[in-house]
């Protein structure tokens, strides 16, 4: 079965650029969606189809998506988007998400 | 602005039924495919299932496949999840997300009903 693989945890100051990596067998041919789970809060979509943002979410949000890796780049990171970060991807018609990466804006 | 309401989770013991359901208003609920996503306590979002707009295509993650079954009713905007031969790996909070086509980006999500399977 397709397996995405994401870092565990990401730390940053706030103000800084973080990046969270998505890792697939050839990823770059499969459109990658990015979530936000703040706790106790349902997911929330950021990025979908590699790097386009869904209305209201912040332009510091961005996307890429080539070869087997796919990443999701917050600028200028901000307090509130300490939260756990999954990717996302289709696989003919089995959803598959990675495992997750916390980060930390210290 | 679209809205999903999870229910009919609860305590099961292992190897029964339970049936989730998700209303859903403030879009056209027959223009767009449905899933199901669930999440352990403490752990990552796994994908349960999905259904297209009109039932035509339905689809099950191999840790469900043959005991869960996902329907839809577009007369009555409600989604559900039928869980037989419940087990303790299916404990879980269960989503219920709205796709934005079919097979897409899941752009809103219910606020999810736990399910615990414990005898």
């Amino acid at each position: 079965s397709y397996e995405l693989t994401q870092p565990p945890s990401v730390s940053m100051s706030p103000g800084q650029t973080a990046s969270i990596t998505c890792s697939g067998d050839n990823l770059g041919t499969k459109f990658v969606y990015w979530y936000q789970q703040k706790p106790g809060q349902s997911p929330v979509l950021v990025i979908y189809r590699d790097m386009q943002r869904p209305s209201g979410i912040p332009e510091r949000f961005s996307g890429s998506n080539s070869g087997n890796t796919a990443t999701l780049t917050i600028s200028g990171t901000q307090a509130m988007d300490e939260a756990d970060y999954y990717c996302q991807a289709w696989d003919g018609t089995t959803g598959v998400f990675g495992g997750g990466t916390k980060l930390t804006v210290l | 602005e679209a809205h999903l309401v999870d229910s009919g989770g609860g305590l099961v013991q292992p190897g029964r039924s339970l049936r989730l359901s998700c209303a859903a208003s403030g879009f056209t609920f027959d223009d767009y495919a449905m899933h199901w996503v669930r999440q352990a306590p403490g752990k990552g979002l796994e994908w349960v299932s999905g259904i297209s707009w009109n039932s035509g295509k339905v689809a099950y993650a191999d840790s469900v496949k043959g005991r869960f079954t996902i329907s839809r009713d577009n007369a009555n905007n409600f989604l559900f999840l039928q869980m037989n031969s419940l087990r303790s790996d299916d404990t879980a909070l269960y989503y219920c997300a709205k796709d934005t086509g079919d097979w897409v980006g899941l752009d809103y999500w219910g606020q999810g009903t736990l399910v615990t399977v414990s005898s």
